[in-house]
Parts: structure tokens; C-alpha cells; sequence
């Protein structure tokens, strides 16, 4: 069974551009959540969706948005780039909503912006 | 709020020796508790789980033992291979996101 995929795997961006990133889950996995990994302040949530739909997100400004297709591949956006979203975003795949379910990670998406 | 807090690395051993990693939580409800692994360059892989009080997740060696009295999760392996060497993170999920502790890092030396 293939894991979770996320491309591109590296990007570097300027500051003030925008950035899409994409997700394509496990198979059968119908819920997708991103998180932000940095030295600084570790791992965060950034948002999760389910059936097309936003379920939850985390403390992170509107800059930051995503969406879900019919498919449950995911993609999130960020617009208006600033230095401090240089980042590792990871992609998770959960079978549904449930926490006892675990998530499974993709490699992440290393964003550098300059 | 809900958090998990995880002891500060690194954690040095050499090879054969044992492990523990401590992991403490806070949260409301009942939460599902988790540790998961991150190599160098890698998204994280799970590495186990407990759903509920006194539930023992193991995997590769490795054991954690859900405790809701003293509401830790702490992580231990009997003998630690150079290959174990990594960043572990414990986390915790009441809903559907995971809350996670700042990551320990783990050294094997031979």
C-alpha cells in the first residue's frame, strides 16, 4: 500500500510570493491534516479536512489556507510569503476522525523563503 | 489548554544500554496517546500507540505504557541500536489533530 506522498519535496521561494503545496493521502484515508515543523517552534497543526470540508484549524493567519477534492487529495496555499514561513510542512492521513486512529506522515514539503 | 511535555535532549547512550524518554500530558478528556520517530530528512513515522488507561503499546522493541494516574506515556527500549538514533515525539489526540511535545533527540554512539 503506497504512503503518503507530498510534492514538491523542496522549494524555494521570495518573500511576498505565494506557494502551493499538495498531499495525496493513503488510500481509503478520507481525512488529511497539514502541520508546520520548525526549530523554533516546533510541530503545529495547521488545519485538517474530511469529505471536502474544513473540520479544524490551528492559530495560523488567513495567509494560510487549503482545500480538499473529491478524491481527498489536499492542497494548502500560502499567499504573501514572509520569511518566518520557511518551514518543513508535513501532510498526515488519517483512515477518518477518530483519535484512536493513528495518522500516518508524508515526507513533507521543505519551503525556504528568501 | 491540552499539551504534552517531553524531557529535554539530547539523550547520549551507547549501544546496548537502556532507554527511557519521559512524557508527560495535559488534556481534558481522554486522549489517544502516541510516539512517533523522525530521522534526519524524514517526515515522522509512528512508532506506537495506547488508546486508553494502562493500554502498553510496543513496536521494534520499544514499549510505552499509557498511565492515566500520573498522566505520563513514557517511552523505553531494554537495549538501543546505533540505528535508533533520531528524534522521538510524543503526542497526544483528543479529536482529530495531534498536539505534540518539542521532539527528543536521541544519540547511539558504538
Amino acid at each position: 500500500k503506497a504512503g503518503v506522498t507530498q510534492t514538491p519535496r523542496y522549494l524555494i521561494k521570495t518573500r511576498g510570493q505565494q506557494v502551493t503545496l499538495s498531499c495525496s493521502p493513503i488510500s481509503g484515508h478520507r481525512s488529511v491534516s497539514w502541520y508546520q515543523q520548525t526549530p523554533g517552534q516546533g510541530l503545529q497543526f495547521l488545519f485538517e479536512y474530511f469529505s471536502e470540508t474544513q473540520r479544524n484549524k490551528g492559530n495560523f493567519p488567513g495567509r494560510f489556507s487549503g482545500r480538499q477534492f473529491s478524491n481527498s487529495r489536499s492542497e494548502m496555499n500560502v499567499s504573501t510569503l514572509e520569511l518566518g514561513d520557511s518551514a518543513l510542512y508535513l501532510c498526515a492521513s488519517q483512515r477518518t476522525r477518530d483519535s484512536s486512529y493513528e495518522q500516518y506522515f508524508g515526507p513533507g514539503t521543505r519551503l525556504t523563503v528568501t | 489548554g491540552d499539551s504534552v511535555t517531553q524531557m529535554e535532549g539530547p539523550v547520549t547512550l551507547s549501544e546496548e544500554a537502556f532507554l527511557t524518554i519521559n512524557c508527560t500530558y495535559t488534556a481534558t478528556g481522554y486522549p489517544s496517546l502516541f510516539w512517533y520517530v523522525q530521522y534526519p530528512g524524514e517526515g515522522l513515522q509512528l512508532l506506537l500507540k495506547a488508546t486508553k488507561a494502562d493500554d502498553k503499546g510496543s513496536n521494534k522493541g520499544f514499549e510505552a505504557t499509557y498511565r492515566k494516574e500520573t498522566t505520563s506515556f513514557h517511552l523505553e527500549k531494554g537495549s538501543v541500536q546505533v540505528s535508533d538514533s533520531a528524534v522521538y515525539f510524543c503526542a497526544l489526540s483528543l479529536t482529530d489533530k495531534l498536539i505534540f511535545g518539542t521532539g527528543t533527540r536521541l544519540q547511539v554512539f558504538p
